[in-house]
């Protein structure tokens, strides 16, 4: 299947400081990528879908200035967390969707805020 | 909202076919029905799809009933690495807008020796 590889794949950050997470679509152009997020014994949470050159759509709940996204290729898009806080501690996963049917997800992030 | 019922949990035993179900009685005629299984700390990965016939690939077999109301996901031979929490999702595909997926709370298979 197709690979979509996330950076860091582990990350500690102090409280009140911002962590990027990068999602990379390494053998296809993907013009929608999406964001999830999951907590210990939860399923996963869709928190935007990020389109090639323009704005994100925000799930319901989710703020837009906290989990900042930006998709500014084909082939990259970026979560970032600001201001962290401890509760923001999480799984993060994005996902790829090849033009067509399927979507292929990354390995995941884990974020530990201090 | 998840679209999709799934029983929480199952045990198969190894070698043996693994039968997961699923229902999706409100499925539109627009909608694909799509299997991921998620293994403890890892991204999900992609099983099958498929609209109204049968599909088979190499990891997986789709029966998908008549009236598409509901469907079952069969892994041939159970190893226990096929354990993990398979997320039954139904979703509108096609084009580079293709719908999102919304997973429920899936099943959680246990393959035991």
């Amino acid at each position: 299947g197709a690979v979509v590889s996330q950076h860091p794949s582990r990350v500690i950050c102090k409280s009140g400081t911002s962590v990027k997470i990068e999602c990379r679509s390494l053998d296809f152009q993907a013009t929608t990528m999406f964001w999830y997020r999951q907590f210990p014994k939860q399923s996963l949470m869709l928190m935007a879908t990020s389109n090639e050159g323009s704005k994100a759509t925000y799930e319901q709940g989710v703020e837009k200035d906290k989990f900042l996204i930006n998709h500014a290729s084909l082939t990259l898009s970026t979560l970032t967390v600001t201001s962290a806080h401890p509760e923001d501690s999480s799984f993060y996963i994005c996902s790829g969707l090849l033009p067509g049917n399927t979507i292929y997800f990354g390995e995941g992030s884990w974020l530990t805020v201090v | 909202d998840a679209k999709t019922t799934q029983p929480p949990s199952m045990d198969c035993a190894e070698g043996r076919a693994a039968n997961l179900p699923c229902n999706h009685s409100t499925i539109s005629g627009n909608e694909y029905v799509y299997w991921y299984r998620q293994i403890h700390s890892q991204g999900p990965q992609y099983i099958i799809h498929g609209l109204k016939n049968n599909e088979t690939n190499e990891m997986a077999s789709l029966i998908i009933t008549e009236d598409r109301k509901s469907s079952t996901l069969i892994l041939p031979h159970a190893t226990l690495r096929d354990t993990a929490v398979y997320y039954c999702i139904v979703r509108v595909a096609g084009g580079n807008q293709g719908g999102k997926l919304i997973f429920g709370q899936g099943t959680e298979l246990s393959v035991k020796p």
